[in-house]
């Protein structure tokens, strides 16, 4: 069965701080895999897209890695700010379908 | 700016009663997308669209209905029959997958909020 498993559930860090949230999949095909933030009532924005021959993306202070031996990603998040409070959607596409993990809630605080 | 529009952000109905989603892009993309967003699970797909004047069942399209008659507009409707219908529902759309799968970045609406009582 697809699955896509994201953890921890929920974190709270002091800003400034650092952070790294993981997701591990059982998905076949696999085609990508990508990293959404999601702020509260709002829609998903996305933070990276990363191929089967990709190890590491950086966008900003967000840097996702990916091991496609062991089906696992990482986005580590530097100097955390107050504006990273959100939750982190982990995706994976597997041919024709998308594969949405449950999410992390990450919040910092001041 | 181009982006997604949905519209209300909020909706609240009656039990029995349908009620349409607006989601209006001006990205150019050919395909849009409806999810459905629940507490402590991932999105789910609802319907989809690669092109106007079609659409295809997504995971969980009972009690859904969408329409494709232009390429900015799919309006969702959720009709009686969805018996869960209360909901944070997202829509988004993207230029149109290749054929050997999901290669491009989806673009989110704000969502709009239904409940039924």
């Amino acid at each position: 069965k697809n699955q896509v498993e994201q953890s921890p559930q929920s974190l709270i860090i002091l800003e400034g701080k650092n952070c790294t949230l993981q997701c591990n999949y059982t998905v076949s095909p696999f085609s990508n895999l990508r990293w959404y933030k999601q702020d509260t009532g709002r829609g998903p924005v996305s933070l990276t897209i990363m191929t089967f021959s990709e190890n590491t993306k950086s966008n900003g202070r967000y840097t996702a890695t990916l091991d496609a031996d062991t089906k696992q990603s990482s986005l580590h998040i530097t100097a955390s700010q107050l504006s990273d409070s959100a939750s982190y959607i982990c995706v994976v596409s597997a041919g024709d379908k998308l594969i949405f993990g449950t999410g992390t809630r990450l919040q910092v605080f001041p | 700016d181009g982006g997604i529009t949905q519209s209300p952000k909020y909706l609240f109905r009656k039990e029995g009663q349908n009620v349409t989603l607006s989601c209006e892009q001006n990205l150019n993309h050919d395909a849009m997308y409806w999810y459905r967003q629940d507490p402590g699970q991932g999105l789910r797909l609802i319907y989809y669209s690669q092109i106007v004047n079609d659409f295809q069942k997504g995971d969980i399209a009972e009690g859904y209905s969408v329409s494709r008659e232009k390429k900015e507009s799919f309006p969702l409707t959720v009709t009686s029959a969805q018996k869960n219908p209360t909901a944070f529902y997202l829509c988004a759309s993207s230029m149109p997958q290749g054929k050997t799968g999901w290669n491009s970045p989806l673009h989110f609406g704000n969502g709009t909020r239904l409940t039924v009582t």
